[in-house]
């Protein structure tokens, strides 16, 4: 299983970030499928995670400005975060929740891109 | 939220040696607790979930024990691929919330 983030690595303070993970090697239609950040020298914050039949898990301190959203026909998922600030400035990962023995752990991730937040 | 919470952060240890490190939950977790590797420049890789069981292919250096609010990972010989950062995390809620993680130098 591979996850691969794309999209801009600047975007501009009050835009839309914009980011998609393509999937390889596994059905978007298994499994949930997951955003989380990591801001420079800082931890691991959870984004969000969404199942293909639309169920959602936000972080609440996020989920008024994010979209999850999935393309099964194309094994994508998206991420979207309006009105961003220097604050979203991060490394983003994709990730699936589920590994080959677990359904609840982040099994597989992306290698990650750097989105800067600066005008 | 369920805050989490590693000791140390930073950690130095010599090839060889036994490593241990601690992370605290806010609330009772059950066993619902996993540990990540993170090298430099990649995303994290599971090492161990449901608090003690081994992912598939990760090395038996590596162990886990714990239940309700304390955990703890253990290196039983350091080797130098082992270099990276530690991260726990919880999912008894759907909220998964990580530790700060521990950075793990070789002397």
């Amino acid at each position: 299983v591979r996850l691969q983030e794309s999209g801009p690595g600047l975007v501009k303070p009050s835009e839309t970030l914009s980011l998609t993970c393509s999937v390889s090697g596994a059905s978007i239609s298994s499994f949930q499928w997951g955003w989380i950040r990591q801001s420079p020298g800082e931890g691991l914050e959870l984004i969000g995670y969404m199942y293909y039949t639309g169920t959602t898990h936000y972080n609440p301190s996020l989920k008024s400005r994010i979209t999850i959203s999935m393309d099964t026909s194309k094994d994508q998922f998206s991420l979207k975060v309006t009105s961003v600030t220097a604050a979203d400035t991060a490394v983003y990962y994709c990730a699936r929740v589920g590994s080959n023995y677990s359904n609840y752990v982040l099994g597989y991730w992306g290698q990650g891109t750097l989105v800067t937040v600066s005008s | 939220d369920i805050q989490m919470t590693q000791s140390p952060s930073t950690l130095s240890a010599s090839v060889g040696d036994r490593v241990t490190i601690t992370c605290r939950a806010s609330q009772s977790i059950s066993k619902w607790l996993a540990w990540y590797q993170q090298k430099p420049g990649k995303g994290p890789k599971l090492l161990i979930y449901e608090a003690s069981i081994l992912e598939g292919g990760v090395p038996s250096r590596f162990s886990g024990s714990g239940s309700g609010t304390e955990f703890t990972l253990t290196i039983s010989s350091l080797r130098p691929e082992d270099l990276a950062t530690y991260y726990c995390q919880q999912y008894n809620d759907y909220f998964y919330t990580f530790g700060q993680g521990t950075k793990l130098e070789i002397k």
